[in-house]
């Protein structure tokens, strides 16, 4: 079965910084990888997420990328603020209506 | 997007006793739903496969006995934890697709049992 592995498992940075959180995958079959953020207590939030024939995406301070060939996907969240921090989950999925494998999590701190 | 409720949001309830979680799909139809669980800090697990008409399938390690689970209908699939134990005690939460691509998730439980 798939295996998602993330690193750092937890990130301080200063506001206004960038942030990074970097996953692998086992499974090359996978073709989809969301990324989720996760408050305490609460349910996962999809953020942005990036099909394998793509190999970036953008939407305003969050970005993914994308390395089949590798099979490393990454997080980049510019300019950090105070309400990014959360824990942050990276996943894979064959798509279509199949089960996501998560990663192990990033706790994300951003210091004011 | 597509809402996906799950109740109770919380319970605690006492050791040998069953525990039954609801997850509905309110505005659209699911064939699968996902129940996942979460122990503090640590990642979500996928604990089974929820299909619509047909038997659930479970992840290797998860007691299919233990965690019933029912999707009689395309827009309801429960979760019974049954003769619960302390270490039952954990997030769980299911998700459904709303679309090809995007699983919506429920609000999760806190499970307590004591």
């Amino acid at each position: 079965g798939e295996n998602v592995e993330q690193h750092p498992s937890t990130l301080s940075v200063q506001e206004g910084d960038s942030a990074v959180i970097k996953c692998t995958y086992s499974d090359s079959a996978s073709n989809y990888f969301p990324w989720y953020k996760q408050e305490l207590g609460k349910r996962p939030q999809l953020i942005i997420d990036i099909r394998s024939n793509v190999g970036e995406k953008k939407d305003q301070r969050i970005a993914v990328t994308l390395n089949k060939t590798a099979k490393h996907f990454s997080l980049h969240i510019t300019e950090t603020q105070p309400e990014d921090s959360a824990v942050y989950f990276c996943a894979a999925s064959l798509g279509g209506y199949q089960k996501v494998t998560f990663g192990t999590g990033t706790k994300l701190q951003v210091i004011p | 997007g597509a809402v996906v409720s799950q109740h109770p949001s919380w319970v605690i309830c006492k050791s040998g006793t069953s525990v039954k979680i609801e997850c509905r799909s309110l505005d659209f139809q699911a064939t699968t739903m996902f129940w996942y669980r979460q122990f503090p800090k640590q990642s979500l697990m996928l604990m089974a496969t929820s299909n619509e008409g047909s038997k659930a399938t479970y992840e290797q390690g998860v007691e299919k006995d233990k965690f019933l689970i029912n999707h009689a209908s395309l827009t309801l699939s429960t979760l019974t934890v049954t003769s619960a134990h302390p270490e039952d005690s954990s997030f769980y939460i299911c998700s459904a697709e709303g679309s090809i691509t995007e699983a919506f998730f429920g609000q999760g439980t806190r499970l307590t049992v004591v």
